[in-house]
């Protein structure tokens, strides 16, 4: 089952803009994960963030987690058109295996 | 290291038919997961393993899928027979625990006609 609710469902931006997309989970977890996927590629792991965390970077990209909310956030800051890719987001709320979301399909217009 | 290894990377096939997808993960990781994607039903884990042995294959649609992993580096998903529903991209991946980062194979591009 897919715990994860990611939103937007699709996301279309100028180049050079920042896109936000945020995941949503039902219990807890220890950790969220983000993920990319290019068309016709496997998952790409992007960061981890633990549950005592609140925030975390890593280059272009800035990751929180409000674990009141039971949710977390992906920004990309100056998208490329190499960003253009569907993101998805897990967590580790099952005892042995991620709950992954459905996605969010990003488009980067030059 | 390669990454995950998975072949064929498309396959096209007649219904009834049997198909074989093979993954080789990556070495020293201990799981390893098959998944299945569309555009109508997403992400799905079909099974994982932990140290060769099958954990949970709920996720499996039917008995015409089986998975076996008889040693640590390499998997087989088998459907048999096919049939055109079954059409979508199977992705394997491996990690070192179940809950720690995967990392994916490209994916086969399976096509029942």
């Amino acid at each position: 089952s897919q715990q994860g609710e990611e939103d937007p469902q699709a996301l279309s931006i100028q180049e050079g803009e920042n896109a936000t997309m945020n995941c949503s989970y039902k219990t807890s977890i220890n950790n969220l994960q983000w993920y990319r996927q290019n068309s016709g590629r496997g998952l790409v792991h992007l960061i981890l963030i633990r549950s005592n965390e609140r925030e975390k970077h890593s280059g272009r990209l800035r990751v929180t987690l409000d674990t009141s909310k039971k949710s977390s956030s992906l920004l990309i800051t100056a998208s490329r058109a190499a960003d253009t890719a569907s993101y998805f987001c897990a967590t580790d709320a099952s005892n042995y295996q991620l709950i992954w979301g459905a996605g969010t399909k990003l488009i980067i217009k030059p | 290291d390669a990454g995950v290894i998975q072949s064929p990377r498309h396959e096209v096939t007649e219904m009834g038919q049997e198909v074989t997808l093979r993954c080789k993960p990556i070495s020293g990781h201990n799981s390893l997961f098959w998944y299945r994607q569309t555009m109508m039903r997403g992400l799905e884990l079909l099974i994982y393993f932990n140290n060769n042995v099958p954990i949970d294959d709920s996720g499996m649609p039917e008995d015409r899928f089986s998975a076996k992993m008889p040693n640590a580096s390499f998997s087989t998903l088998k459907i048999q027979p096919s049939e055109p529903r079954d059409s979508a991209v199977y992705f394997c991946a491996s990690s070192l625990g179940t809950m720690d980062t995967q990392y994916f194979g490209p994916g086969t591009r399976l096509t029942v006609l």
